[in-house]
């Protein structure tokens, strides 16, 4: 059985860095293939894809987050961490984990954590 | 980034009606696009990949499908447990992705 659980602060003030792990079972991120990307959603507004990391360490970010994110993996403890500086009160979302498979050059999110919610605020 | 324009973005349907959901991306992205299944509290579901393909265990009832950069998700006959916000992603290549901003459906 698949799952992923986020943990993190739920509150953080203004210009602070926010850490999040993701950690998963029953897949491996060394498994040729396998990624893992992070999706966040602000208080009734839409999803927004923000990193991927996958099995070969490669890592990809969201345009307009990209200069804030960091996305590290530590597939001995079936890990992944997220890190977000500078935290504005427009960062506040649920943040989730899902795996991200490979499957014939398709790609897609197939299991979700239930995601952890982050307030900024001072 | 390739933008994904959803429509419309408020559904009201009844039980058993058929519903259509459109996702139009701004630029080709072959069949690179999935759709999810979001309700109140909870994270999303994969429903469809590839843009046609059911995901495991996805009611026979739900379909994707694809015409040229717009892409539709159908339900063909709506159940109680269907009433949910739907969003599509584009997967093409690779990232940075994008969501479509949702369509949610609710009881008329």
């Amino acid at each position: 059985q698949v799952t992923l659980e986020e943990s993190g602060p739920a509150l953080v003030k203004p210009t602070q860095t926010l850490t999040l792990t993701c950690t998963f079972s029953g897949f491996s991120l060394n498994t040729p293939g396998m990624r893992l990307s992070w999706v966040r959603q602000p208080p009734g507004k839409a999803l927004e894809w923000i990193a991927r990391i996958d099995w070969d360490d490669d890592k990809f970010y969201s345009t307009s987050l990209k200069t804030r994110l960091t996305i590290s993996k530590d597939s001995s403890r079936n890990q992944v961490v997220l890190t977000m500086t500078n935290m504005d009160p427009v960062d506040t979302a649920t943040y989730y984990c899902a795996r991200t498979r490979l499957e014939d050059y398709q790609q897609f999110l197939d299991v979700w954590g239930k995601g952890t919610t982050v307030t900024v605020s001072s | 980034d390739i933008q994904l324009t959803q429509s419309p973005s408020l559904l009201s349907a009844s039980v058993g009606d058929r519903v259509t959901i459109t996702c139009r991306a701004s630029q080709g992205i072959s069949n690179y696009l999935a759709w999810y299944q979001q309700k109140p509290g909870k994270a999303p579901e994969l429903l469809i990949y590839a843009a046609s393909t059911l995901h495991s265990g996805v009611p026979s009832r739900f379909s994707g499908s694809r015409s040229g950069t717009e892409f539709t998700l159908t339900i063909s006959s709506l159940q109680p447990e269907d009433f949910a916000t739907y969003y599509c992603q584009q997967l093409n290549g690779y990232p940075p992705w994008t969501f479509g901003q949702g369509t949610k459906v609710d009881i008329k």
